[in-house]
């Protein structure tokens, strides 16, 4: 069973540029995950998703930051016209659906290190 | 404000002796409080984790105790090696799904 995927594992964007971050969530997964991660820091939540919708997105910023989970293919991160301060690792996280409403394990891809020049 | 507060921010120890990080949270409907180990430029891996049904779970030389009443966690490494030094998160739920985690401890193993 592969694990969560990620791609790119590095992106170059100079400011102003958009930036595209893909997630492929673990086989039998239907809930996706996003974290940023600054340097030396921790973890934030930005936004949870499951197929074709936005359960959570109240940490992503308002402006500039979106994401979808369509029916066919990955998740995306999508940062339109990025500055220096979205110079990040962007970690995706999935997770089973497990009965009863307990809370999921979440499981990590990789990450997106992105570089804003 | 942050639900999950993680003491001590760094943690030297030395190789053989035990390491211990402890976390509080503030909601009391947590129910379930994972741990994750991270390497220099590598993913969070999850290490082990507790359910509120259970007061101390342990694999191998890694075991977390809960405290509900208190409202806190801990993580417990016995006999450290070197490959044990990474930064170590301990989470917990602020809803059913959304994990907040505490700032991470740096844990030093000299050999």
């Amino acid at each position: 069973n592969a694990g969560v995927m990620q791609n790119p594992r590095h992106l170059v964007r100079r400011r102003g540029q958009e930036a595209r971050l893909r997630c492929s969530p673990m086989k039998g997964h239907s809930h996706v995950y996003w974290y940023r991660q600054l340097p030396e820091e921790g973890l934030k939540f930005m936004v949870y998703l499951q197929k074709e919708n936005i359960i959570d997105e109240s940490g992503m910023p308002k402006e500039r930051f979106s994401a979808e989970f369509p029916k066919e293919g990955p998740s995306i991160l999508r940062i339109q016209q990025v500055v220096r301060g979205d110079s990040a690792a962007y970690f995706c996280a999935s997770s089973p659906e497990l009965a009863g409403g307990n809370t999921d394990t979440q499981y990590f891809g990789p990450g997106t290190r992105l570089t804003v020049l | 404000g942050e639900n999950v507060e993680q003491h001590p921010s760094t943690l030297s120890v030395q190789e053989g002796d035990s390491a211990v990080i402890k976390c509080t949270y503030s909601d009391s409907a947590s129910n379930y409080f994972p741990w994750y180990k991270q390497e220099l430029g590598k993913r969070p891996q999850l290490i082990i984790d507790i359910r509120s049904n259970v007061g101390e779970k342990k694999d191998q030389r890694i075991a977390v105790t809960l405290n509900k009443t208190a409202k806190h966690f801990s993580l417990h490494i016995t006999e450290t090696q070197p490959e044990d030094s990474a930064v170590y998160f301990c989470a917990a739920p602020l809803a059913s799904y959304k994990l907040s985690f505490g700032a991470g401890t740096t844990v030093t193993v000299r050999a």
